[in-house]
């Protein structure tokens, strides 16, 4: 069974400066897909990022980047010029091709901002 | 194009009582996920539907717990004679398949007293 690891239950970052998520998973499959998703306080998850193994270059949606990094089964999410609005928690999902399109998710990090 | 819905936004129930949870997917989208979240935690994969069908339901637990997608209206998670460990929020999730990742309701948040 596939497993996706968190190992910062929480992290801060001033106002304006760059901070890196970590995620790690296991699996052995060799196509699959991984995202980062957001859960501010109202609860609501919301899609950050997405990426396919199959492609080497790292995704990237505006100050959100993936440094993805296959063999060693890497995917950290690097926020830049944070925002007081980032502060959120912050999960890892992996879905592969025998998972059914289940997602499985990290622990999750939760991310503090400070102005 | 309203997103994936999910009512009631916060239930309360007594032990022993019925919760019902409604999700309705994003226009276009036959595939709705459950999941279970409690605090402080990540989200837990309980059962995968697509229309009239339960795909996975691995992560259901064997009793009190069932889901349904019937071919008209929405999706339910129901559970049955409610205890306080089923208190959690639960998410309803929506995609158009694999690899396009998720569109989530809001939660339900279940208060079991």
């Amino acid at each position: 069974a596939q497993t996706v690891t968190q190992s910062q239950p929480e992290m801060s970052v001033q106002e304006a400066e760059t901070v890196t998520l970590s995620c790690t998973y296991d699996t052995s499959e060799s196509d699959y897909y991984l995202f980062w998703y957001k859960q501010p306080p109202s609860r609501q998850m919301i899609l950050v990022i997405r990426q396919e193994a199959y492609k080497q270059q790292n995704a990237t949606e505006n100050r959100f980047s993936v440094n993805f990094q296959k063999a060693a089964k890497s995917f950290s999410l690097k926020i830049s010029d944070s925002q007081l609005g980032d502060a959120a928690m912050y999960f890892c999902a992996y879905n592969g091709n025998n998972a059914g399109n289940m997602l499985t998710f990290g622990g999750g990090t939760r991310l503090m901002v400070k102005p | 194009n309203a997103g994936v819905m999910q009512n009631p936004r916060h239930l309360v129930r007594r032990r022993g009582q019925e919760a019902r949870l409604r999700c309705s997917p994003m226009k276009g989208h036959s595939h709705v996920y459950w999941y279970r979240q409690l605090p402080e935690e990540g989200l837990k994969f309980m059962v995968y539907l697509q229309k009239e069908n339960i795909i996975d339901e691995s992560g259901m637990p064997k009793e009190r717990f069932s889901a349904e997608f019937p071919k008209e209206g929405p999706s339910i998670l129901r559970i049955q004679q409610v205890v306080r460990g089923d208190s959690a929020a639960y998410f309803c999730a929506s995609s158009l398949g694999q690899g396009f990742g998720y569109t989530f309701g809001s939660g339900t948040r279940l208060t079991v007293v």
